[in-house]
């Protein structure tokens, strides 16, 4: 059982507002990413980090940012959320040996 | 390109049943294949990793191939239970960065009946 947490697992808000998705690992991963997922559709990398104060964006364009001040934590925000953000937000740290990805269990965004 | 393709799309069994799902990448230069298994709104979580040496590898009901030849891989799941209804993922890695960069296929979502 991998130790990767999100919060909050479900979140519906308004246009226009301001939210971040948390992620946290307690496995001392260095390596950690976030992933957008539609229904019945593959994931899209949006932004990884290689560790502290290293953050890169993936290859879908998003209008998220990201930030790594602490080896463990690795939030998601959104400035403005609009409809099209809705989606599934998944967040996964990597082993640096056995190169094994764990996912957290996801936050449903519906932007309404 | 690199890509990641799986078929079926999705495939329906009774329960007890085995059943097959296959993967084929255009990856390259090829790191490691892992097979993922996605409950509807959960992570993935993973079923097995290999490398271009290994042939096959299990993780009880659930066997993986790989053909790093053909750039083919299979799941087959054994004497399938009512909780093996899920997405199952299939991801390709490279070897072009530190990163290794992945490369997700869509799933086959397989769905058993009793």
């Amino acid at each position: 059982e991998a130790d990767i947490y999100q919060t909050p697992r479900y979140l519906v808000i308004g246009t226009g507002k301001k939210i971040t998705l948390e992620c946290s690992q307690t496995m001392g991963h260095d390596k950690m990413y976030w992933y957008q997922q539609d229904p019945g559709m593959e994931l899209h990398l949006i932004h990884y980090s290689y560790g502290v104060n290293s953050t890169e964006k993936g290859d879908l364009s998003s209008e998220s940012t990201v930030s790594r001040i602490r080896t463990e934590h690795f939030p998601l925000t959104l400035e403005s959320a609009r409809p099209s953000h809705t989606s599934q937000y998944l967040c996964a740290s990597i082993t640096g040996s056995s190169h094994e990805q764990y996912f957290g269990p996801g936050t449903r965004l519906t932007v309404t | 390109k690199n890509q990641v393709e799986q078929s079926p799309q999705s495939l329906i069994i009774l329960e007890g049943k085995n059943c097959t799902l296959q993967c084929n990448y255009t990856v390259s230069p090829f790191s490691n294949l892992r097979w993922y298994k996605q409950d509807t709104g959960r992570g993935p979580v993973s079923l097995t990793i290999m490398t271009f040496s290994e042939n096959t590898k299990s993780n009880g009901r659930y066997t993986a191939t790989l053909d790093a030849d053909t750039k083919q891989s299979s799941l087959h799941i054994t004497a399938s239970q009512l909780s093996d209804s899920a997405s199952y993922i299939c991801v390709v890695s490279d070897r072009g960065s530190t990163l290794g960069r992945l490369y997700f296929g869509r799933g086959t979502q397989l769905t058993v009946w009793p």
